[in-house]
């Protein structure tokens, strides 16, 4: 699976959409991105994933480059409740494991 | 009704004991999974089960065991615990082992060894 760069640490004001970056500079083209998040104390959440079109959910809106080196998630309207880590994952189609990175720990500040 | 339990949520034992983690799933998974989640808070997995199979194994030591008695149940059993056996363990399970739908994780259990 590719490798994937994100920042250690993202602070957004509430309210405002935090804007969540990830580089994958060595994707291949059967490769997915997926993002998960990890609120404290709890197991990780499966967020959204995609392969090249932008995809939008109720939790989210994932955003990938026309060359498909980075993505971005989106939160549109961020609450408090939404302070997590955010592990941004590429995945090969049939793979038999998702392989977390670090992750980008996103704060929201009231 | 929790999609994928574990129990128990925390789990505190002297070094070179044994002891086990259930974990239960209602999604009608075929998969199911083991994470460890280390003190530096980096997820890793350790094991994978397709009804009832092992499919993977992450060179994990010996003293741990899983066992899948149906495809619903993935526990977990460690023997003869050290210290860095200390970490919250996850399981997790997915529709079949390459699903492009996303994994659904239990809340986790605590293990710590003292």
């Amino acid at each position: 699976d590719a490798k994937t760069t994100q920042p250690p640490s993202m602070d957004c004001a509430e309210g405002r959409a935090a804007n969540l970056p990830c580089n994958h500079s060595t994707i291949s083209g059967n490769e997915y991105v997926y993002w998960y998040r990890q609120i404290h104390s709890q197991g990780p959440q499966y967020i959204i994933h995609g392969l090249k079109n932008n995809e939008t959910n109720e939790m989210a809106s994932l955003i990938i480059t026309e060359d498909r080196k980075s993505s971005t998630l989106i939160l549109p309207h961020a609450t408090l409740r939404d302070t997590a880590v955010y592990y941004c994952i590429v995945r090969v189609a049939g793979a038999q494991k998702l392989v977390f990175g670090q992750g980008t720990r996103l704060t929201i500040n009231p | 009704d929790t999609a994928v339990s574990q129990t128990p949520k925390y789990l505190v034992t002297q070094m070179g004991n044994d002891k086990s983690i259930k974990c239960e799933q209602n999604l009608g998974h075929d998969t199911m999974y083991w994470y460890k989640q280390d003190s530096k808070k980096f997820l890793k997995i350790m094991f994978s089960y397709n009804n009832k199979e092992l499919i993977i194994n992450e060179t994990v030591p010996n003293r741990f065991s899983p066992k899948s008695p149906d495809k619903a149940h993935l526990n977990l059993h460690i023997n003869s615990l050290e210290l860095g056996d200390s970490a919250v363990y996850f399981c997790a399970s997915s529709q079949d082992p390459s699903s492009l739908g996303g994994y659904t994780f239990g809340s986790g259990t605590r293990l710590t060894v003292v």
